[in-house]
């Protein structure tokens, strides 16, 4: 199976700072990479598809990038909602898999 | 609105088996796979399986393949997630999802296995 790697495991950034997230696979997944939010209590939450594809209603302060085996999500300005973790999946081969999660919090 | 609404919450003693239903709402109950995810407390994601509700197919990762079965009613627009020989490993938030890129979940099932 294909595994991906976040890092960093927590990042602690403030409000109206630059996120920069990575989520690297151990296979090339071409470009069928997601990117998921999850607070906590609630399911988690699609917010980029196919490695740059904004979801719905998602805001444009966030971003995907790569192919292949790296990828980068960015949260260009941090909201006070967007502090959750993050996770990176890959629908490229069955069985799908998650990255173990970025928790970004407040400094 | 899409909806996947899922069942109560369970409680199980070791050597049990559960059943988690999800209903879907708000889209033709074929057109999407349907995934079984699940989050044991304070970790991450795991991806279980899947079933094509339009002709029953399954396929289970392998961690789960020799006690998981899905099944699915497509009259009622509900799929099943039977989970076999609970240990309290499988302690877990149990989630659906659905729909393009797993865009839609449901809202978990949370399941205990405690003697």
């Amino acid at each position: 199976e294909i595994v991906l790697t976040q890092s960093p495991a927590t990042l602690s950034l403030s409000p109206g700072e630059r996120a920069t997230l990575s989520c690297r696979a151990s296979q090339n997944v071409s470009g069928y990479l997601a990117w998921f939010q999850q607070k906590p209590g609630q399911p988690p939450r699609l917010l980029m598809y196919d490695a740059s594809k904004r979801a719905t209603d998602i805001p444009g302060r966030f971003s995907g990038s790569g192919s292949g085996t790296e990828f980068a999500l960015s949260i260009s300005s941090l909201e006070p909602e967007d502090f959750a973790v993050y996770y990176c999946q890959q629908r490229s081969t069955l069985p799908k898999t998650f990255g173990q999660g970025t928790k970004l919090e407040i400094k | 609105q899409v909806q996947l609404v899922q069942s109560g919450t369970e409680v199980k003693t070791p050597g049990a088996s559960v059943k988690v239903s999800c209903k879907a709402f708000g889209y033709p109950f074929n057109s999407y796979g349907i995934n079984w995810v699940r989050q044991a407390p304070g970790q991450g994601l795991e991806w279980m399986g899947l079933i094509n509700p339009l002709n029953g197919n399954t396929k289970y990762a392998q961690n789960f393949q020799d006690r998981v079965t899905m099944t699915r009613n497509s009259l009622t627009s509900t799929a099943y997630m039977e989970l076999r020989s609970l240990t309290s490993d499988d302690t877990a938030v149990y989630y659906c999802a659905s729909g393009n890129y797993d865009a839609y979940w449901g809202q978990g099932t949370l399941v205990r296995v405690s003697s």
